[in-house]
């Protein structure tokens, strides 16, 4: 058990549906970070979270959007699913920044049928 | 663009003999690099990481090279083992320019099998 925890660890669902990822940051970390990884691909960067602010934004698709709450868990949020955006997220944690490195979820994997 | 590549997809080797895993950027900006290890049905974690300002680091059987004027680097694993088996994914950060905020940008990884 890594501290990150992803919630569902699978999801199966429909074009055109709405699904909500949840992650929890290891204890004390209070950046999140989401990540997307589709097949034979590496992980891009999506959007990160800093104490409840969004830091950074990458390759995020405006039917995707995130937060992080008070008690610094964070959601993310995928609309109008399409085929394409079946793929495994991952969620990770940090103190700050990546100096040492982040701490992974399990990942929540995404189908979209 | 893909600023951080790993152009091997995979690599087989014999338990005991040495593995090593290749990884080129384009990014010039980038000062901190980072390997992980994944398993399947897990997260990647981490296991090791270099800072542009050295050329090399050593953690056990674990020591990643870098070579900034050709930027590339590299992870070797001496011995390896077939627990090492899994895919290797190299990272890099834009640390020191102020704005990377911890984003990781990540190659496509690399899959090793390690044969007994």
């Amino acid at each position: 058990d890594s501290g990150v925890t992803q919630t569902p660890k699978h999801l199966i669902t429909a074009t055109g549906q709405r699904v909500t990822l949840r992650c929890s940051p290891r204890s004390g970390d209070l950046s999140v970070y989401w990540y997307q990884q589709s097949l034979d691909q590496g992980l891009q960067f999506l959007i990160q979270y800093y104490n409840g602010e969004e830091r950074a934004k990458g390759n995020i698709l405006e039917r995707f959007s995130a937060q992080q709450f008070p008690d610094l868990h964070s959601e993310l949020n995928l609309s109008s699913l399409e085929l394409g955006d079946s793929a495994l997220y991952f969620c990770a944690s940090s103190v700050e920044g990546a100096m040492d490195g982040y701490t992974f979820g399990s990942g929540t994997r995404l189908t979209v049928v | 663009d893909q600023q951080v590549k790993q152009n091997s997809p995979s690599l087989s080797v014999q338990e005991g003999r040495i593995s090593i895993l290749n990884c080129d950027y384009t990014n010039s900006m980038f000062d901190y690099f980072l390997w992980y290890k994944k398993y399947p049905a897990e997260g990647p974690t981490f296991l090791i990481s270099i800072s542009s300002i050295k050329d090399k680091n050593e953690d056990g059987r674990f020591t990643v090279f870098l070579n900034k004027s050709a930027k590339h680097l590299s992870l070797h694993i001496v011995p390896s083992q077939p627990g090492d088996s899994a895919v290797y994914f190299c990272a890099a950060s834009a640390v020191r320019g102020g704005t990377s905020y911890g984003k990781l940008t990540f190659g496509q990884g690399t899959i090793l099998t390690v044969h007994p």
